[in-house]
């Protein structure tokens, strides 16, 4: 089966850092992406991973570890408007094409 | 190309009724995803073309849904006698798939309301 758990809300101090974890289980795991999410807004594409490691992108990076089913994305110098719902989805080949399973996401408040 | 483009941006309809929500996707893009999405949950998977084939349909969607891409290139998804719990958001995303994965670019969503 396909099962992406991340936690529900987060909350955090502007100029801050936070990390948000996500655990996957896939049956044919091809990948893993991170996706921001303004309330009423389409998600737009923060990072991608395949090889377990770091993956550095200005103030986001994001991180896989395929042994342990588990990824997390650290935004570092939090602003305002990083408040939004962070959708952890990882790319499944189990049907023999491609496809994205997405978590339920992660909402982030970021406070002054 | 300025991007996936939905229509329309929000369908108001009465329970029974037939809607049908078109997508156009990034032109040399290949794949092309429908999800549904609904307050407070991540995008849930409803089907995928890799040009006009259609290569998965979830378990989940029953046969009052059906979507087409008769020429590889915009697609659409009909729901037949909508029901309350149709009510979400349906969201467009499309890929190019060649040597490698890339990731899926959305368009903004039909929101559909069944009253």
């Amino acid at each position: 089966g396909q099962n992406i758990d991340q936690p529900t809300e987060m909350t955090a101090t502007e100029g801050a850092i936070v990390q948000i974890n996500c655990t996957y289980q896939t049956s044919g795991f091809n990948g893993l992406f991170w996706y921001q999410q303004h309330a009423g807004e389409a998600p737009t594409f923060l990072s991608y991973n395949v090889l377990d490691g770091l993956e550095e992108k200005g103030r986001f990076s994001s991180f896989l570890s395929r042994s342990k089913g588990y990824s997390y994305l650290l935004l570092k110098e939090l602003q305002m408007k990083d408040s939004a719902s962070y959708l952890c989805a990882a790319l499944d080949s189990n049907t023999g094409g491609f496809k994205t399973i997405f978590g339920a996401g992660t909402r982030l408040f970021v406070k002054a | 190309d300025t991007g996936v483009s939905q229509d329309p941006r929000h369908k108001i309809t009465k329970r029974g009724q037939n809607v049908t929500f078109r997508c156009d996707p990034i032109s040399e893009h290949n794949r092309l995803y429908w999800y549904r999405q609904t307050l407070g949950q991540g995008p849930e998977f409803l089907t995928y073309f890799q040009n006009e084939a259609q290569l998965e349909k979830s378990r989940l969607l029953s046969d009052r849904f059906s979507a087409e891409r008769p020429k590889g290139s915009f697609s659409t998804l009909e729901i037949q006698r909508t029901e309350q719990g149709d009510s979400a958001m349906y969201l467009c995303a499309s890929s190019l798939v060649a040597q490698g994965v890339t990731e899926a670019f959305f368009g903004q969503g039909t929101r559909l309301t069944v009253v």
